[in-house]
């Protein structure tokens, strides 16, 4: 079957990092992404990764091992804005979004 | 968890006719449901949010009369793309919110992707 896992809730530090993972398992795969979304919003796009290895893009970054069945999301320099909902989506062989329940991430003074 | 679904996941039509595409809540009644769009490697467009019993909320910018949004039950809810063109091309994501004091949570459904030609 298809599966998604990823932590229900993590609480971090302002100015701090955190990384949020996802381990998946689908019908073939046509990448994974990382979206977030605060409470009553629409998802917002992070990052699309399709080959191995790590995207940087400003203070988030993603990373994925296709090998592995798992991708995470690194969060730098963390603000009180990014407390939100990470969402890890893999894509299967229909190009089908496979979504996961969603990270809470809590950010603490 | 809870999970939605979405019918179909593939559709390719021709310029000019209609496409339905159904969500479903499959193990719990969801008051509201979410029709977003997405191009690709873009974030999730929400189109409208539709309401069981009444009257869909569209997004400025979505034409109401082209995407017919139906919730007629508290598990289903139907978008209808009227008279498709090929800039209408896209994935089409639904999100259903149980409410009941989960009113933070939406579950999404896996995607349906229109093809016009």
């Amino acid at each position: 079957g298809q599966n998604i896992d990823q932590p229900t809730e993590m609480t971090a530090t302002e100015g701090a990092i955190v990384q949020i993972n996802c381990t998946y398992q689908t019908s073939g795969f046509n990448g994974l992404f990382w979206y977030q979304q605060h409470a009553g919003e629409a998802p917002t796009f992070l990052s699309y990764n399709v080959l191995d290895g790590l995207e940087e893009k400003g203070r988030f970054s993603s990373f994925l091992s296709r090998s592995k069945g798992y991708s995470y999301l690194l969060l730098k320099e963390l603000q009180m804005k990014d407390s939100a909902s990470y969402l890890c989506a893999p894509m299967d062989s229909n190009y089908q979004l496979i979504w996961g329940a969603g990270t809470k991430l809590i950010i603490k003074p | 968890g809870a999970v939605v679904s979405q019918h179909p996941s593939r559709v390719i039509c021709k310029s000019g006719t209609s496409v339905k595409i159904e969500c479903r809540s499959l193990d719990f009644q969801a008051t509201t449901m979410f029709w977003y769009r997405q191009f690709p490697k873009k974030s999730l467009m929400l189109m409208a949010t539709s309401n069981e019993g009444s009257k869909a909320t569209y997004e400025q910018g979505v034409e109401k009369d082209k995407f017919l949004i139906n919730h007629a039950s508290l598990t289903l809810s139907t978008l209808t793309v009227t008279s498709a063109h090929p800039e209408d091309s896209s994935f089409y994501i639904c999100s259903a919110n149980p409410g009941q004091g989960d009113t933070d949570t939406q579950y999404f459904g896996p995607g349906t992707r229109l093809t016009v030609l």
